[in-house]
């Protein structure tokens, strides 16, 4: 299993430019998400969805759309980028959404680093 | 609604002395916690869960947690530090609110292992 896969590594755009971040899973997992990861911030959430074809907003999901028409994919799309959008986003998955009770350990991609100027 | 705190922001350590990072929650569930670690430039991995069973919760690379539910606290140990440990460490609780099982992170501790 590869399991998250993430591109690109490293992204440098103009601002207003659009983008689409990749994230695969091979683990047939149910449960996917973006976070973004700011010095001191932690990571925040920003989209996730708990199946294909069903997506919710995070914290922050002010200028990102998402879609999921397979399992395997979701990727993060930056209509029109921002420096405030710098930052560095992980994609992560689980099992099953995190359902009450559920401590399904969530597996993370290694990051994509993104440089809006 | 579920939150955690890290008390300290950067934690520096010398080889061979112990680890200690803290970290306290809020929430009005039964929490599930968890450590991950990050690597410079590297994504997260999972160090240690806890899932209300044992209060001490055992991890990879010799840390440690312990859930204490009348301190509201889950604090990461380790008793021998190593160079390789100098990573930043987050402290994240499930949170059960808007937004079901998605994960909560504290805002990190980054930990230096002096030689």
């Amino acid at each position: 299993n590869a399991g998250v896969t993430q591109t690109p590594k490293f992204q440098v755009l103009k601002t207003g430019q659009s983008m689409t971040l990749q994230c695969a899973q091979d683990m047939n997992h149910e449960y996917m998400s973006w976070y973004r990861q700011d010095p001191g911030m932690g990571l925040r959430l920003i989209h996730y969805s708990v199946g294909a074809g069903i997506t919710d907003q995070g914290e922050v999901p002010n200028g990102y759309n998402v879609s999921r028409s397979t399992t395997e994919d979701f990727p993060l799309r930056l209509l029109s980028a921002a420096p405030s959008q710098t930052s560095v986003y992980f994609c992560a998955s689980s099992p099953e959404p995190g359902l009450a009770g559920s401590t399904d350990t969530q597996y993370f991609g290694p990051g994509t680093r993104l440089t809006v100027l | 609604a579920q939150s955690v705190t890290q008390l300290d922001s950067h934690v520096s350590v010398s080889e061979g002395t112990p680890v200690l990072l803290r970290c306290n929650y809020s929430s009005s569930y039964s929490p599930s916690l968890f450590w991950y670690v990050q690597h410079p430039n590297k994504g997260l991995q999972l160090l240690l869960k806890y899932t209300s069973a044992a209060t001490l919760v055992k991890g990879i690379n010799g840390f440690e947690a312990e859930f204490k539910k009348s301190e509201t606290s889950f604090h990461l140990t380790k008793p021998s530090a190593h160079m390789s440990d100098a990573a930043e460490y987050f402290c994240v609780v499930i949170n059960y609110g808007g937004s079901q099982g998605n994960l909560i992170f504290g805002k990190g501790t980054k930990l230096s292992v002096k030689p």
